[in-house]
């Protein structure tokens, strides 16, 4: 079946390391998504992974993926004010191998106090 | 480069009206998909349109409809206006091949009174 969760909200101190978690439960996931949306946007691609892949880093980000148990990691390091905004995790499934759909998580809440 | 340019930003419309929004994707992609957001629901997929054909549609009714052009533009179109209509609707851009990634318009705010 197609589902993916995400806590709701997370709440970090300016200059520590935010993780946002995410799990799915479509094993024929190909690909995995983190999406940025800010108050008012649309949505901002940050980072995806393969599924064959472990980690990925881009500068401050660190995509994990745990593919037995269907859990997707994203870390932010050195968390900004700027950093605040809502978090989706998104998976593109093999079925939909002919197909851009998207299944998005509930998004995380992501709030960074000085 | 310019990126993917949903109009309008906002629109009211009144309850039984029609509406059609419109996205026109990054030069060179001709996939083109629409999803909905809600509080309540988060993100929905409504469907997907590529070289003017539609290759996946989302659990949607009938009154939501769309196309696309043969310049990767497109459209959709909700009528009947119904208040829980009310959301974002936000389009994604890509090339359509497998391996890539989708971008997404700033999205239309629909608001039914």
């Amino acid at each position: 079946g197609e589902d993916v969760e995400q806590s709701l909200f997370l709440s970090v101190r300016e200059g520590d390391s935010s993780v946002i978690n995410c799990t799915y439960t479509d094993s024929s996931s190909t690909y995995l998504y983190w999406y940025k949306q800010e108050p008012g946007a649309g949505l901002q691609l940050l980072t995806y992974i393969f599924s064959n892949m472990d980690m990925k880093q881009d500068q401050r980000l660190t995509v994990l993926l745990n593919k037995k148990d269907k859990h997707l990691s994203l870390r932010i390091a050195d968390t900004q004010t700027g950093d605040s905004a809502i978090y989706f995790c998104a998976e593109k499934a093999l079925r939909s191998y002919n197909t851009d759909k998207l299944i998005f998580g509930t998004g995380t809440r992501l709030q960074v106090f000085p | 480069k310019a990126g993917v340019t949903q109009t309008p930003r906002y629109l009211i419309k009144t309850r039984g009206q029609q509406v059609t929004l419109s996205c026109s994707p990054i030069s060179g992609h001709r996939s083109v998909s629409w999803y909905q957001q809600t509080p309540g629901q988060g993100l929905q997929f409504l469907f997907e349109y590529f070289s003017e054909t539609q290759r996946n549609k989302g659990n949607f009714p009938g009154r939501f409809s769309g196309r696309q052009f043969s310049n990767s533009r497109s459209e959709m179109n909700v009528s009947t206006l119904e208040l829980g209509d009310s959301a974002l609707y936000l389009c994604a851009s890509s090339t359509g091949q497998a391996n890539t990634e989708a971008f997404f318009g700033q999205g239309t705010r629909l608001t039914v009174v």
